[in-house]
């Protein structure tokens, strides 16, 4: 079966200091691999995602990047960041085709001060 | 992709069936029906999705109208972790892997 990986769980940093924050696949391999915001009170937003190594396409603007390294590696980093970034960051994976049903980390909770 | 609408809030009472409505009458014929909760602090759960015709799991059955432009979400047997916010979301094929999810309906199942 697959898991889908997030860390850290919780991140606490203060403004202008960097961040990456990792997700890991297992037991699938090529999959779409997706970045997703959830700020407090509203909806998931989608940051960027991927459809193979090396590959991002980014959905908004942001102080954020992402990078996949690996297949089932994919990492979001920013060099500074703001107050506004604030969030909860949710990895999610589906299978390369169409319609493909997507699959959510645990989510890592960060906190800009 | 087509936009859904859903109550706000709905309440069950334990043991009961939980039916969440959706509209989506600008939904297309390519587009899925797709349905996701979320328990506070975690990560979204996939649920269940259907085309056109009713579809039913492990955790619930998905049933869309003949005409496609609503749907209804059962859970046969409402349990207290049931309580969560409950996504209708509406996607194509060439809405490529983006899922948009609306505000959603907030299950309170009670006691």
């Amino acid at each position: 079966s697959q898991t889908i990986h997030q860390w850290p769980a919780t991140l606490v940093q203060p403004v202008g200091s960097p961040l990456s924050l990792e997700c890991t696949v297992e037991g699938t391999s090529n999959p779409n691999l997706y970045w997703y915001r959830q700020a407090a009170g509203r909806g998931l937003q989608l940051l960027f995602y991927s459809v193979g190594i090396g590959q991002i396409s980014s959905e908004v603007p942001q102080n954020l990047s992402a990078s996949r390294p690996q297949d089932r590696q994919f990492i979001l980093s920013s060099k500074k960041l703001l107050l506004s970034d604030s969030g909860f960051y949710l990895c999610a994976w589906g299978r390369a085709k169409g319609t493909e049903t997507q699959y959510f980390g645990p989510g890592t909770r960060l906190l800009v001060l | 992709d087509a936009k859904t609408t859903q109550p706000p809030s709905m309440d069950c009472a334990e043991g009961r069936a939980a039916n969440l409505p959706c509209n989506h009458s600008t939904i297309s014929g390519n587009e899925y029906v797709y349905w996701y909760r979320q328990i506070h602090s975690q990560g979204p759960q996939y649920i269940i999705h259907g085309l056109k015709n009713n579809e039913t799991n492990e955790m619930a059955s998905l049933i869309i109208t003949e005409d496609r432009k609503s749907s209804t979400l059962i859970l046969p047997h409402a349990t207290l972790r049931d309580t969560a916010v409950y996504y209708c979301i509406v996607r194509g094929g060439t809405s490529y892997g983006k899922l948009t999810f609306g505000q959603g309906t907030i299950l309170t199942v009670h006691p």
